[in-house]
């Protein structure tokens, strides 16, 4: 069973067109960190949130942290064929301390 | 450029062949990291080390040995390969040990290992 739990696991959408993917858990996480991953590369950090209820905005991409830090949240706002990747949450549960634990992803392609 | 680099890019074993995986990052981190990824399954967290000196088990350890060579290297080893080992293995670094919100972990290009 995957502590964090991603949906949907694929998206294919066309440019233009908004998307909402979530990342939920039972667990209480310290901060939960999103990642863009391109094929045959390794995930870069796109934002951190630790805050309950928090929203960050990078550009046309809304991150936001669940007011009981259990679950997120990324929307896209008119998506764009550049956006296409696998994005990962990420959390870090207050018991592990230093260690992430990864969703399964979500591997969105925005068609032209 | 400065970041997590990881040799071999790619690499094919026979059932019960060794290998060792190596990591080395420039960024003067703390922890280092062993994931392995696998389709619709996420990271998986293999090995870690918190700090020069240490080293955990993470999730998924069986099958593995690591080595903190020193404060930029951590090291994956394969005594018996087997194709369940089959995937895409990734080290990565952080600053600290704990998360960092701002830098958060600095992840390699991978080493995509395929066991026959």
């Amino acid at each position: 069973t995957q502590l964090l739990e991603q949906s949907p696991q694929f998206l294919s959408i066309q440019e233009g067109e908004n998307l909402t993917v979530y990342c939920n858990s039972s667990s209480v996480f310290s901060s939960l960190q999103w990642y863009r991953q391109e094929p045959g590369e390794g995930p870069v950090l796109l934002v951190t949130v630790v805050t309950g209820g928090e929203v960050k905005k990078l550009k046309r991409l809304t991150f936001q942290f669940g007011d009981a830090r259990k679950d997120s949240s990324l929307h896209i706002t008119a998506a764009q064929p550049g956006d296409t990747g696998l994005y990962l949450c990420a959390g870090d549960e207050e018991t592990s301390g230093s260690r992430l634990t990864f969703g399964e992803g979500t591997q969105l392609t925005v068609n032209p | 450029n400065a970041g997590v680099t990881q040799t071999p890019k790619f690499q094919v074993l026979k059932t019960g062949q060794s290998m060792t995986l190596q990591c080395a990052q420039d960024m003067n981190h703390n922890s280092m990291y062993w994931y392995r990824q696998d389709p619709g399954m996420g990271l998986r967290l293999i090995y870690y080390s918190a700090s020069e000196g240490t080293t955990d088990k993470g999730e998924v350890p069986n099958g593995y040995n690591v080595s903190r060579l020193n404060k930029r290297e951590f090291s994956l080893r394969l005594e018996s390969a087997a194709p369940s080992q089959t995937s895409v293995y990734f080290c990565a670094s952080s600053p600290q040990g704990t998360v960092d919100p701002i830098y958060g972990y600095t992840f390699g290009s991978g080493t995509r290992l395929t066991v026959v």
